[in-house]
């Protein structure tokens, strides 16, 4: 059964610190995975996708790697500031049609001053 | 600002009525999407439409249905209305109607409250 799990459900961190989020994911076939950021209340907005045959992709202050052997994914947050207080959703993709994208339950992220 | 708009942004409504959610694409992308997120559960896929045409379809209870115009503007149709529907409901846009590198841009979503 294709499956994403994100760990941990949710994380409290004191801003300027750096955190790692996880996901792992069964997932077959693999096209690509994506990570989200998603405010309260409002639409996810893309961070980063990357494919079978990208293992890290940055964007600001935001990293994400993958290890398609392992089937793991993790997105980590440097330098953390108050306006990254989101939830983060995990989605990979097997390819062919919308049907084929499996999303992550989301890690609730609360950033402290 | 992703470039797709929905109205409205709050609906309130009693069980067993209908509503109809409104969503426009940015411009250039044929393929619109439809997503349910109840409290705290992750994003469920509804249904998708690619240039007028329905082209996957997930978890959308037959209660619900959904069209693309020929403007590529979306509806989503909600009717006999439960409690359980109280929802925020997103809509995503792409350039594309399939896998691969396409990246799906969400808009802010209507919140429906179903008393």
């Amino acid at each position: 059964k294709n499956q994403v799990e994100q760990s941990p459900q949710s994380l409290i961190i004191l801003e300027g610190k750096n955190c790692t989020l996880q996901c792992n994911y069964t997932v077959s076939p693999f096209s690509n995975l994506r990570w989200y950021k998603q405010d309260t209340g409002r639409g996810p907005v893309s961070l980063t996708i990357m494919t079978f045959s990208e293992n890290t992709k940055s964007n600001g202050r935001y990293t994400a790697t993958l290890d398609a052997d392992t089937k793991q994914s993790s997105l980590h947050i440097t330098a953390s500031q108050l306006s990254d207080s989101a939830s983060y959703i995990c989605v990979v993709s097997a390819g062919g049609s919308q049907g084929n994208l499996i999303f992550g339950k989301g890690t609730k992220l609360s950033v402290k001053p | 600002d992703s470039g797709v708009t929905q109205t409205p942004k709050h609906l309130i409504t009693a069980t067993g009525q209908r509503v109809t959610l409104r969503c426009s694409p940015r411009s250039g992308d044929l393929s619109v999407y439809w997503y349910q997120q109840s409290l705290d559960q992750g994003l469920q896929f509804l249904i998708q439409y690619y240039n007028g045409e329905e082209r996957a379809k997930g978890n959308i209870l037959e209660r619900f249905s959904a069209q693309q115009f020929p403007d590529l503007h979306s509806e989503l149709n909600l009717s006999s209305l439960e409690l359980g529907d109280s929802a925020l409901y997103f809509c995503a846009s792409s350039v594309y109607g399939t896998g691969g590198y396409n990246e799906q841009f969400f808009g802010p979503g209507t919140r429906l409250t179903v008393l």
